[in-house]
């Protein structure tokens, strides 16, 4: 399969426990944020989103926490699997008709 | 599956060709983005169409343009291939309606330039 991001940093965390995955970013304009999934072969998947007049949004399994004073924004995965093995992408967007700006990345390894 | 196809998966060419990638987005899908992921990075914003007109346009030179067909098919074209431009190429589609952000991307063309 496709080979996304060789030299990401990475985090492993046994199954079934919960995973945070940070992510700062730079502008302290950007007021939409987001996390993406990217699988080996696939395109990014959305995953869950927060707006800045926000400081905390629940999805299935994830939550997004942010934190505009330190400009730093986290992914919790709870009960973490397999299937969440995967590069993980925070996004920011300043308002407007302005694109996404995409992080590094952060490989997530799900130990059986 | 995203219904966001694209063609071809893998591409080699040499310094200084030029290139076509194609996508297939979903039908009623008319707003198609495309990106640029060099390896170990996240994708960066190379341009925007809608109803056939680019209406954004990120950090690159004007050797990379695109299409947008009626059909909600798209191309990427990029002339004057640099080594710098390998890359894994992504290709995203929305629908009407749809929050900007929640886009379906494409698998993406693996494009190496030796």
């Amino acid at each position: 399969g496709e080979s996304v991001g060789l030299h990401l940093p990475t985090l492993s965390v046994q199954e079934g426990d919960n995973s945070i995955i940070n992510c700062a970013y730079s502008n302290s304009a950007s007021d939409y944020f987001i996390w993406y999934k990217q699988e080996s072969g696939k395109g990014p998947q959305f995953i869950i989103d927060i707006r800045s007049n926000m400081d905390k949004r629940q999805g299935q399994r994830v939550t997004v926490l942010l934190n505009k004073t330190v400009k730093h924004l986290s992914l919790q995965i709870a009960a973490t699997q397999p299937g969440d093995s995967a590069v993980y992408f925070c996004a920011e967007r300043a308002s407007g008709n302005t694109p996404l700006v995409f992080g590094k990345g952060t490989r997530l390894s799900v130990i059986a | 599956e995203t219904g966001v196809t694209q063609s071809p998966t893998h591409l080699i060419k040499t310094r200084g060709q030029q290139v076509t990638l194609r996508c297939s987005s979903q039908s009623g899908h008319n707003t198609v983005s495309w990106y640029q992921q060099a390896l170990g990075q996240g994708p960066q914003f190379i341009f925007q169409y809608y109803r056939e007109e680019e209406n954004g346009r990120g950090n690159f030179p004007p050797r990379f343009s695109g299409l947008q067909f009626p059909n909600y098919s798209s191309e990427l074209n990029v002339n004057a291939l640099e080594l710098d431009d390998s890359a894994l190429y992504l290709c995203a589609s929305r629908e009407p309606g749809q929050h900007v952000d929640e886009q379906y991307f494409g698998p993406g063309t693996r494009l190496t330039v030796t």
